[in-house]
C-alpha cells in the first residue's frame, strides 16, 4: 500500500519561510512524478506544483512561481516544498500526491500552513 | 489559468442519479484526454475516483463514471449513497503544462 507522510507545516509571518517534506513508502519512489496542491480556507483545489520522477521538469502554478521551489531526495523516498516570502493568501493545507495514472493518486494527510503575523 | 466551472452544489434523494459538470476550454479540457475526478470528505485526504476522463480506478464503486463531450466534462453519480455526500473536484491538464481544478460541487444526498 502506498503511504505518503507529510511534515513541516506551522506558523509563519508574512514574507517567511517554510520548508514542507512528504515520504513515500510503497512505491518505486524513484520512478514516479510528485505534485503539491493546497486548499486555502473555505476554497477548493488549487494546482501547486509537479515535478519529474529524476527531479525534472518542474512546473509550477502562476500564483508561486519564484517563489516556491519543488525538489526531491530519491535516496531518501522525500519530496519536498520550499516556500519564501510567503503572504497571507497562501495559507492552506498542502498535500503532496503521486503522479499516477495521469492524475494525482493517493494524496498524503495534508500539512497546515498559516500565514500570519 | 482560470479555474474550470462546475456547479457549487448538486443534491439527490438516496437511489436517484445527479451528474456534476464540469466546464472548461479548448486550452484545457477540450484538447487532453486528462481530466480526473476526485472526492473530498472535508478533513481527509481527497481521492481519486475517475481519471482520463472516463476510466475508474481498482476499487472504486462503478456507481461513478466519467463522460466528456467537447469542452465539458461530467462525473455521474448512479445509486446515490448517504456516504457519496462530500465535496468533488474536476481537475484538467493544460497546454501550459500545468493542471488546473474546478471550483468544487458540494454534494448533498437528502
Amino acid at each position: 500500500e502506498v503511504q505518503l507522510m507529510q511534515s513541516g507545516g506551522g506558523l509563519v509571518q508574512p514574507g517567511g519561510s517554510l520548508r514542507l517534506s512528504c515520504e513515500a513508502s510503497g512505491l518505486f519512489f524513484n520512478t514516479y512524478s510528485m505534485t503539491w496542491v493546497r486548499q486555502a480556507p473555505g476554497r477548493g483545489l488549487e494546482w501547486v506544483s509537479k515535478i519529474g520522477a529524476g527531479g525534472s521538469p518542474i512546473y509550477y502554478a502562476d500564483s508561486v512561481k519564484g517563489r516556491f521551489t519543488t525538489s526531491r531526495d530519491n535516496a531518501r523516498n522525500s519530496l519536498y516544498l520550499h516556500m519564501n516570502s510567503l503572504r497571507d493568501e497562501d495559507t492552506a493545507v498542502y498535500y503532496c500526491a503521486v503522479y499516477m495514472y495521469s492524475a494525482f493518486d493517493p494524496w498524503g494527510q495534508g500539512s497546515l500552513v498559516t500565514v500570519s503575523s | 489559468q482560470s479555474a474550470l466551472t462546475q456547479p457549487a452544489s448538486v443534491s439527490g434523494s438516496p437511489g436517484q442519479s445527479i451528474t456534476i459538470s464540469c466546464t472548461g476550454t479548448t486550452s484545457d479540457v477540450g484538447s487532453y484526454n486528462l481530466v480526473s475526478w476526485y472526492q473530498h470528505h472535508p478533513g481527509k485526504a481527497p481521492k481519486l475516483i475517475i481519471y482520463e476522463d472516463v476510466e475508474r480506478p481498482s476499487g472504486v464503486s462503478f456507481r461513478f463514471s466519467g463522460s466528456k463531450s467537447g469542452n465539458t466534462a461530467s462525473l455521474t453519480i448512479s445509486g446515490l449513497q448517504t456516504e457519496d455526500e462530500a465535496d468533488y473536484y474536476c481537475c484538467s491538464f493544460t497546454h501550459s503544462d500545468t493542471w488546473v481544478f474546478g471550483g468544487g460541487t458540494e454534494v448533498t444526498v437528502l
